[in-house]
């Protein structure tokens, strides 16, 4: 069964800060890996994906994961953190299909808070 | 292009009764899943529909059902509502087993 795991429910980082966000997975095919963001009161917005081409993965407002399947691990960063980052980030694992539905397991979600 | 839509937006109902939240998929998208959402939570998959048929459900119960429409458009219909069904339902469209890319979501809150 596939799973996933937000390391951090809250992390805060000050304005011009490296961005962090931790996200493992559990997966017994090839899995596909996203990062979705939501802000308050709205749906789910895509930031990257992962669908097994190059590691190092670029998304939209400068964020960036690289996937490491030794480490089972899809982390997402940013190098230099921006008030309107602050928002509810997602990781999800698909299993890209070979179930037939390609269904999302999301993670707990991690709620990024931007000091200025 | 338009994007995924929901609606309505927000929604109140009574323990017992039933409710109807509507979704339109992204133009060019035949694939329809949906999500519940409980506060403070990740999304939970509920089921999806490919091209007007059931294609996978999560873990809920049977008075959670669906349709899709010959649009790609889709309902979830959920009876017998439950305190614990209070949530935001996401709706979420692709092309078969690709991105999903989701709509702003239906509040539903039952007292």
């Amino acid at each position: 069964a596939q799973s996933v795991t937000q390391l951090g429910s809250h992390v805060s980082v000050s304005e011009g800060a490296l961005v962090l966000l931790r996200c493992n997975y559990s997966s017994s095919v090839p899995p596909y890996l996203f990062w979705y963001v939501q802000y308050p009161n709205q749906g789910l917005q895509l930031l990257l994906k992962y669908t097994s081409a190059a590691t190092l993965v670029k998304g939209i407002n400068g964020f960036e994961a690289e996937f490491k399947k030794s480490e089972t691990s899809f982390h997402l960063t940013k190098p230099s953190a921006h008030m309107s980052d602050a928002a509810e980030y997602f990781c999800a694992v698909s299993d890209g299909g070979s179930s037939n539905t390609g269904k999302l397991i999301f993670g707990q979600g991690t709620t990024l808070q931007v000091k200025p | 292009e338009t994007g995924v839509t929901q609606s309505p937006t927000h929604l109140i109902k009574t323990r017992g009764q039933q409710v109807t939240l509507r979704c339109s998929s992204q133009s060019g998208h035949n694939t329809v899943s949906w999500y519940q959402q409980a506060l403070g939570q990740g999304p939970q998959f509920i089921f999806q529909y490919y091209r007007e048929e059931e294609n996978g459900r999560g873990n809920f119960p049977p008075r959670f059902s669906g349709l899709q429409f010959p649009n790609y458009s889709s309902e979830l219909n959920v009876n017998a509502l439950e305190l614990d069904d209070s949530a935001l339902y996401l709706c979420a469209s692709s092309t078969g087993m690709e991105t999903q890319y989701f709509g702003p979501g239906t509040r539903l809150l039952v007292l």
